[in-house]
């Protein structure tokens, strides 16, 4: 079945610690990817995008993401966490000639401590 | 105005009455969507607006979900006969035009009793 997964319902980390955040993806061709963050009460804001090109695609806020079709993976890295990036985080993915609507991950909650 | 706007920010409804959800998306974009956002859950897809033409609805739960673009701007979502299942953030999102990133509103929470 086609699916967007997000294998961490939580994550913690230090501020000032790096940051790795998984998804994976099954889809028959490689779709458009997307990461976005989601504050509490707020919708969501669009972190980094993948169309084509160059794998490693930077973003907003100091994150980056690396595509990898061998591993059907699209993870988020961040190199120094802070406190204002607790948040849940969605890789989402349109799928190519399918329409555009966004088919989405459950979400990675992601805590940060002193 | 910057973003996209949606009003109600919260509705609370009894099981069985009709709600009216509104978006309004950023000025000039092209394309409209819906979003449903259960608690804990991701957004799913609900239905898609080209202008005024609805090219995609095959989210839509049921037959009580209706939404409507009429002038290819403001869009309404109605909800018709609300069930306690219905309770969720309905997120409204708009791009320049189909394949771009599309910037979400903040959602509307609706509560059904």
């Amino acid at each position: 079945a086609q699916s967007v997964t997000q294998p961490d319902i939580h994550i913690t980390v230090s501020e000032g610690a790096s940051l790795e955040l998984r998804c994976n993806y099954s889809y028959g061709a490689t779709p458009y990817l997307f990461w976005y963050v989601q504050s509490p009460g707020q919708g969501l804001q669009l972190l980094l995008k993948y169309f084509s090109g160059d794998t490693l695609v930077q973003g907003i806020k100091g994150f980056e993401a690396e595509f990898k079709r061998s591993q059907s993976s699209f993870n988020l890295r961040k190199p120094s966490v802070h406190w204002s990036d607790a948040a849940e985080y969605f890789c989402a993915v349109v799928v190519r000639g399918s329409g555009y609507a966004l088919n989405f991950g459950k979400g990675t909650s992601l805590l940060v401590t002193p | 105005g910057a973003g996209v706007s949606q009003s109600p920010r919260y509705k609370v409804a009894k099981r069985g009455q009709d709600v009216a959800l509104r978006c309004d998306p950023i000025s000039g974009h092209v394309s409209l969507f819906w979003y449903q956002q259960a608690l804990g859950q991701g957004p799913e897809f609900l239905t898609y607006f080209q202008n005024e033409a609805q090219l995609d609805k095959s989210g839509l739960p049921s037959d009580r979900f209706f939404a409507e673009r009429p002038e290819g701007s403001v869009s309404t979502l109605k909800i018709q006969r609300t069930q306690q299942e219905d309770s969720a953030v309905y997120l409204c999102a708009s791009s320049p035009r189909g394949e771009q990133p599309q910037h979400f509103g903040d959602g509307t929470r609706l509560s059904i009793l």
